[in-house]
């Protein structure tokens, strides 16, 4: 139990043009899920968080006009990278929880999805 | 503020036992995580400390002073499989994870 999918697994886009990026639990219901970047031989950056039915909170720094956050769903929530540019060029990672109750994991841990390495031209 | 130090990399030989240390400071905490990534993977999902002492999961175990916002992974009888970088975080009393800049470890034949 407790899979997060992502999809794309990778992308590469010219600049200027947009990106989205769904991540989805797929045995359990977020109410949380977390979008993280990470740049390369450096730590998860969190970007934003997402709860469902209501608006993300994005971290210091993180421009929420330009990553668009969407959580419509219990099972879904999307990253839409807007204008992209070849510094927004990282490994996107999201995760996910139920804040309700510990079922998913013991410890109501995050679990992670695969990622998505986005490259922009 | 909030902050997690731990070393930057660390080389170790295979099957031997290597500790990869950690410290802490939350506002609040509500337990210390370890995950294990790979190179381009995403996280696992390592091992979780919210009470004093250690906990043992098969070759790895993990420790917590929460008086000393203290933890370490221990990890035995390394593999070549291991070499990877070993994230440690601490959950506020937000249940927000602050994470540490990760600890790439070596492990040579």
């Amino acid at each position: 139990g407790a899979v997060v999918s992502q999809h794309p697994s990778w992308v590469i886009c010219k600049s200027g043009t947009s990106v989205k990026i769904e991540c989805r639990s797929l045995d359990f219901q977020a109410t949380t899920m977390f979008w993280y970047r990470q740049f390369p031989k450096q730590s998860l950056m969190l970007m934003a968080t997402s709860n469902e039915g209501s608006k993300a909170t994005y971290e210091q720094g993180v421009e929420k006009d330009k990553f668009l956050i969407n959580h419509a769903s219990l099972t879904l929530s999307t990253l839409t990278v807007t204008s992209a540019h070849p510094e927004d060029s990282s490994f996107y990672i999201c995760s996910a929880r139920d804040s309700r109750t510990a079922r998913v994991g013991p410890y109501n841990e995050q679990f992670f999805g695969p990622g998505t390495r986005l490259t922009v031209l | 503020g909030q902050n997690i130090d731990q070393p930057t990399e660390m080389t170790a030989t295979e099957g031997a036992i290597v500790q990869i240390n950690c410290t802490y400071q939350t506002s609040g905490f509500n337990g210390l995580f370890w995950y294990q990534q790979h190179a381009g993977e995403a996280p696992t999902f390592l091992s979780y400390n919210v009470l004093d002492g250690l906990e043992e999961k098969g070759r790895f175990s993990s420790f917590l002073s929460r008086s000393k916002g203290y933890s370490y992974l221990l990890l035995k009888e390394l593999q070549m499989k291991d070499s990877a970088s070993y994230l440690c975080a601490g959950r506020d009393s937000n249940y927000q994870l602050i994470w540490g800049a990760g600890t790439k470890l070596i492990i040579k034949p």
